[in-house]
């Protein structure tokens, strides 16, 4: 199994700061990484995949970077609804996909 | 829309059964692969099931292997998970996830649904 191991745990940032989330992987997993936002009480959205492509209809702020097992979401300046705990998911050892345990980006 | 809802949950006891059902409107259904992803309260994400567009192809986490029944009618437009022998770690919210993909596996899950509470305990 492939862990996904993200970092840190809690992030505090203030609004319209930018903010660094990590993500790595315990084998490489090429490309195949994606990030999703979930906030309380709802599903997870899919942000970013392929490791850099925003998904549809995410804004241009969002962005990732990396390859092989170091992977970086950056949020260039946070807005009040970005508030939220983000996950990293690889698929490259699909079907046995698997989650990074998340990183809480809180009000600073 | 595309949209995903799921229903079924609910309060079980251990060794018991629960079947969770999730309904797919605003897209042809049986074009995309579907799986089963779960959270237990408070914390992060489990993959737990796969099943392919035509229902003839699936996977199951170790976790749940030989507990776990996922399956899928296309004709109406609805996923299932059979949950039996049910363990107290098995308590999570339940979600169905699309997979992005409508002509080739993408293992990225887009959309989801607001997911059911299942919880297992005397």
């Amino acid at each position: 199994e492939i862990v996904m191991t993200q970092s840190p745990a809690t992030l505090s940032v203030s609004p319209g700061e930018r903010a660094t989330l990590s993500c790595r992987a315990s084998q490489s997993v090429s490309s195949n990484l994606a990030w999703y936002q979930q906030k309380p009480g709802q599903a997870p959205r899919l942000l970013i995949y392929g490791a850099s492509t925003r998904a549809t209809g995410i804004p241009a702020r969002f962005s990732g970077s990396g390859s092989g097992t170091e992977f970086t979401l950056t949020i260039s300046s946070l807005q009040s609804e970005d508030f939220a705990v983000y996950y990293c998911q690889q698929y490259n050892n699909w079907p046995r996909l698997t989650f990074g345990g998340g990183t809480k980006v809180e009000i600073k | 829309e595309v949209q995903l809802v799921e229903s079924g949950g609910g309060l079980v006891q251990p060794g018991g059964s629960l079947r969770l059902s999730c309904a797919a409107s605003g897209f042809t259904f049986s074009s995309y692969e579907m799986n089963w992803v779960r959270q237990a309260p408070g914390k992060g994400l489990e993959w737990v099931s796969y099943i392919s567009s035509s229902g003839s192809t699936i996977y199951y986490a170790d976790s749940v292997k030989g507990r776990f029944t996922i399956s899928r009618d296309n004709a109406k437009n609805s996923l299932y998970l059979q949950m039996n022998s049910l363990r107290a770690e098995d308590t999570a919210v339940y979600y169905c996830a699309r997979d992005l993909g409508d002509t080739v596996t993408t293992g990225m899950l887009d959309p989801w649904g607001q997911g059911t509470l299942v919880t297992v305990s005397s």
